[in-house]
């Protein structure tokens, strides 16, 4: 059964630093994705940035990276230059392969992420 | 685009009644995924609709229960409610096909079961 493991129940950043949110992922399948979301205080879950088993190289979107360590079975997000509003909870998620295809999500507990000034 | 829209946002229900709540994708998307949230449980899967067909399941009761409509809306209804269904229920679409596919949630109905 495929987990993700998130250790760190809450963290706090300076405005302006950067800072990297763990993530770990268990999982014996070859081929998987690996999802970073955000959820604000008002619950919708925003979209973050994608890795794919097979991309060599590691996913950025904006201010948003990912640190993906294939051997070593982690896809830590890091937030470059922190805003206020990046204060949330980050979820990260594996897609599930499954002989349909599809989209079964499998989240993490969630690091909940304070900027303060 | 719109993004995917939920109703009711927020829902009241005593124990033993039944729910429906209603999801509409993003237009042109075809799959359709429903996820609970609980402080306890956390983010847990309940189903994925493509094409009217129910593609993933979860582990949830037969009293969770769901369709998808031909123009990709879907509905998830919840039997003989129990407190421990009060949770975000959030609705998800994506295009439905291969790669990354990364779904786009709706703000979620908030439901509570007194």
């Amino acid at each position: 059964a495929q987990k993700i493991t998130q250790t760190q129940p809450g963290m706090f950043v300076q405005e302006k630093e950067a800072v990297t949110l763990d993530c770990t992922y268990d999982t014996s399948d070859q081929s998987y994705g690996l999802f970073w979301y955000k959820q604000p205080s008002s619950g919708e879950m925003i979209f973050l940035i994608y890795q794919g088993s097979y991309d060599e190289q590691n996913a950025t979107e904006g201010r948003y990276s990912l640190n993906f360590q294939k051997a070593r079975k982690s896809a830590n997000l890091v937030i470059s230059a922190s805003q206020l509003g990046d204060s949330a909870m980050y979820f990260c998620a594996m897609r599930e392969p499954s002989t349909g295809g599809g989209n079964k999500l499998t989240f993490g507990t969630g690091t909940q992420l304070k900027v303060e000034l | 685009k719109a993004g995917v829209t939920q109703t009711p946002r927020y829902l009241i229900k005593t124990r033993g009644q039944q729910v429906t709540l209603s999801c509409s994708p993003i237009s042109g998307h075809r799959s359709v995924s429903w996820y609970q949230q609980t402080p306890g449980q956390g983010l847990q899967f309940l189903f994925e609709y493509f094409s009217e067909t129910q593609r993933n399941k979860g582990n949830f009761p037969g009293r969770f229960s769901g369709r998808q409509f031909s123009n990709s809306r879907s509905e998830m209804n919840v039997s003989t409610l129990e407190l421990g269904d009060s949770a975000l229920y959030l609705c998800a679409s994506s295009p439905g096909g291969a790669g990354r596919n990364e779904q786009f949630f709706g703000p979620g109905t908030r439901l509570t079961v007194l």
